[in-house]
């Protein structure tokens, strides 16, 4: 069985500075999706970015960038120019290739920006 | 946008009273899914459907059964609730073919178990 692991229950940065979320998970499939979720206070969880295993290139979404692992098994979270609407909780998420939709989640990590 | 919804935001019941949390998506999408989420233990999954009238169970479905009579409808059901199911409840789906997969959240509903 796969698991996911975030060692990081609680984390602050200051506002417009940089915060990396830690995300390891154990698997023994070579092919398998990641993912990381926010989940704002009181708000629908969505989605922040994804990466597909089989891809080197470390994905990135605006602020949002990620630094995949795949040796190590590590699956990071860097975001830049935090903004007070960064608060929330993150989850990460892994996906094997044909497993029709099912996802293992971390723990989370909560994520204070502070002004 | 999907538009994953369910039927309450908060809710309070009883202890032994039989309790439906309904959820609906607009998408289309074969999969859904029941998720229990409680502080330090992340997101875990009760049971989910990857079709009408099929489900499978997940890792923690013990006290709760599920039903899928419509694509777009999932429920969850607590036979009957103990004060240990008190916990905020997420309803998910997504489609089964597609090259990532990914999961669309309803609000979520925090159910008290008095």
């Amino acid at each position: 069985a796969q698991t996911v692991t975030q060692s990081q229950p609680e984390m602050s940065v200051q506002e417009a500075e940089t915060v990396t979320l830690s995300c390891t998970y154990d698997t023994s499939e070579n092919n398998y999706y990641l993912f990381w979720y926010k989940q704002p206070p009181s708000r629908q969880m969505i989605l922040v970015i994804r990466q597909e295993a089989y891809k080197q290139q470390n994905a990135t979404e605006n602020r949002f960038s990620v630094n995949f692992q795949k040796a190590a098994k590590s699956f990071s979270l860097k975001i830049s120019d935090s903004q007070l609407g960064d608060t929330a909780m993150y989850f990460c998420a892994f996906m094997r290739h044909t497993n029709a939709g099912k996802s293992t989640f971390g723990d989370g990590t909560t994520l204070t920006v502070k002004p | 946008d999907v538009k994953v919804t369910q039927s309450s935001r908060y809710l309070v019941k009883r202890t032994g009273e039989k309790v439906f949390l309904e959820c609906v998506q607009d998408m289309d999408h074969e999969n859904m899914f029941w998720y229990r989420q409680d502080p330090g233990l992340g997101l875990r999954l009760i049971y989910f459907s990857y079709d009408v009238k099929m489900k499978e169970k997940g890792d923690i479905p013990e006290g709760y059964s599920v039903s899928r009579e419509k694509k777009e409808r999932f429920s969850l059901i607590l036979e009957s609730a103990s004060t240990n199911q008190t916990s905020m409840y997420l309803c998910a789906s997504s489609p089964y073919r597609g090259s990532y997969n990914e999961q669309f959240f309803g609000p979520g509903t925090r159910l008290t178990v008095l």
